[in-house]
């Protein structure tokens, strides 16, 4: 089974940068996602880790460290409508796609 | 737009009645997983499917059957439903069960 756990909530004014850290425990690991979820829509992918390292796109950037089961989403220059939950997720040996509770982050003008 | 469509988009059923939720994808994905969404628990895992003709039991599959006739649907049904069931229901594809998911709109569940 998987354990994944990240902050409830953040907060942070527009133009700044916010980091969601995300650990993990799981039997095997095959990757893991950041989603990002508005209210009342459905998730939409933001990124992919299956190697150590930072992936960078553009205004977000993700990092893994799979010995120390930990991630985190770097979001730059924030914007009002980066307000959002995002989502972290663990792909397991079976490959079976497991959640985060989510963290609620609010851009504050 | 392509993408995945389910149906209804919300839906308030009484307790100990039966309910079919539709999903339907026409990406051509071979993996297709049903998730439901509940305050302070995330998504969680019912059942998925790797390819057509295959289903699989997720993190909380009770309660939940799924069939794959096809490659491009992917109905979740309720046997009996329970006022535990009221939720918001989730269907996502994706090219592989390696790949990332795509989501559909979602479906607001309460069973009275």
């Amino acid at each position: 089974g998987q354990n994944i756990d990240q902050p409830t909530e953040m907060t942070a004014t527009e133009g700044a940068i916010v980091q969601i850290n995300c650990t993990y425990q799981t039997s095997g690991f095959n990757g893991l996602f950041w989603y990002q979820q508005h209210a009342g829509e459905a998730p939409t992918f933001l990124s992919y880790n299956v190697l150590d390292g930072l992936e960078e796109k553009g205004r977000f950037s993700s990092f893994l460290s799979r010995s120390k089961g930990y991630s985190y989403l770097l979001l730059k220059e924030l914007q009002m409508k980066d307000s959002a939950s995002y989502l972290c997720a663990v792909r397991d040996r079976d490959y079976k796609l497991s959640f985060g509770a989510g963290t609620t982050v609010t851009v504050r003008a | 737009t392509a993408g995945i469509t389910q149906a209804p988009t919300s839906q308030i059923l009484a307790a100990g009645r039966s309910m079919t939720l539709r999903c339907t994808q026409d990406m051509r994905h071979n993996a297709m997983y049903w998730y439901r969404q509940d305050l302070g628990l995330g998504l969680r895992l019912i059942h998925y499917s790797n390819t057509a003709g295959t289903t699989g039991k997720g993190e909380v599959p009770d309660g939940y059957s799924v069939s794959r006739a096809n490659t491009d649907d992917f109905p979740l049904t309720l046997a009996s439903a329970v006022p535990s069931q009221t939720s918001v229901y989730f269907c996502a594809s994706s090219e592989s069960f390696t790949g990332e998911l795509f989501f559909g709109e979602g479906s607001r569940l309460t069973v009275l």
